[in-house]
């Protein structure tokens, strides 16, 4: 079974630039979710893609958006690079939704992006 | 006040100690709750998942939830060294159950 898998490990960008974080999703699952996990800090939800479609999202700008392939991968983009965007980026994957358990999330080991 | 709120430790033991985390949450809509460790620099994994107040035991660890108070605790026996780590409580709701809700975590270390 093939376990949840991110690209880049790191990242450096600067202040007003756009980034594409990437994740494939666990082997089974079609349900991918990203979080912001700050130095010190919990996860913080940002958005769920299920279906290609997103499927709930946290309190975050508009400027984090994501896409969710056929094949169940999923990108997040995040425009206008601010400094506080600086964080450990997670995905995780769940199973579909209609079949329960969505609730218990698979994480990779995350993109640790870093804005100057 | 945020929704969930974990003792920010960090905590030091001695191997072969007991070690207690806990949690509460004011969201009483809450019924899926969750531990997840995380090493340093990595993802988190998850540990125990339960559903419903009361215990459940997986090997060493042990996950108590009381949903009348609000409270949740992991359990650790016989520590060993390699449960130095990051440990996170989560949880959600049915109606967004897509969404976790994390606590800050609480870093342990166990002294060989």
């Amino acid at each position: 079974e093939t376990g949840v898998t991110q690209s880049p490990t790191h990242l450096i960008k600067t202040r007003g630039q756009q980034v594409t974080l990437r994740c494939s999703s666990q082997s089974g699952h079609n349900t991918v979710s990203w979080y912001q996990q700050a130095l010190g800090q919990g996860p913080q939800f940002i958005f769920q893609y299920y279906r290609e479609e997103e499927n709930g999202r946290g309190n975050f700008p508009p400027r984090f958006s994501g896409l969710q392939f056929p094949n169940y991968s999923s990108e997040l983009n995040v425009n206008a690079l601010e400094l506080d965007d600086s964080a450990l980026y997670l995905c995780a994957s769940s199973l579909d939704p209609l079949a329960g358990g969505q609730e218990t999330q698979y994480f990779g080991p995350g993109t640790r992006l870093l804005v100057l | 006040q945020k929704e969930v709120e974990q003792d920010p430790g960090p905590l030091s033991v001695p191997e072969g100690a007991i070690v207690s985390l806990n949690c509460t949450y004011s969201n009483s809509a809450f019924q899926y709750f969750m531990w997840y460790r995380q090493y340093s620099r990595k993802g988190p994994e998850l540990l125990m998942y339960t559903y419903s107040s009361g215990n459940k035991e997986d090997g060493r660890f042990t996950a108590q939830v009381d949903k009348s108070s609000k409270y949740i605790s992991l359990f650790i026996r016989d520590s060993q060294p390699s449960d130095s780590a990051t440990y996170l409580c989560a949880m959600t709701d049915p109606t967004h159950d897509y969404k976790l809700s994390f606590g800050a975590g609480t870093t342990v270390t166990v002294r060989a």
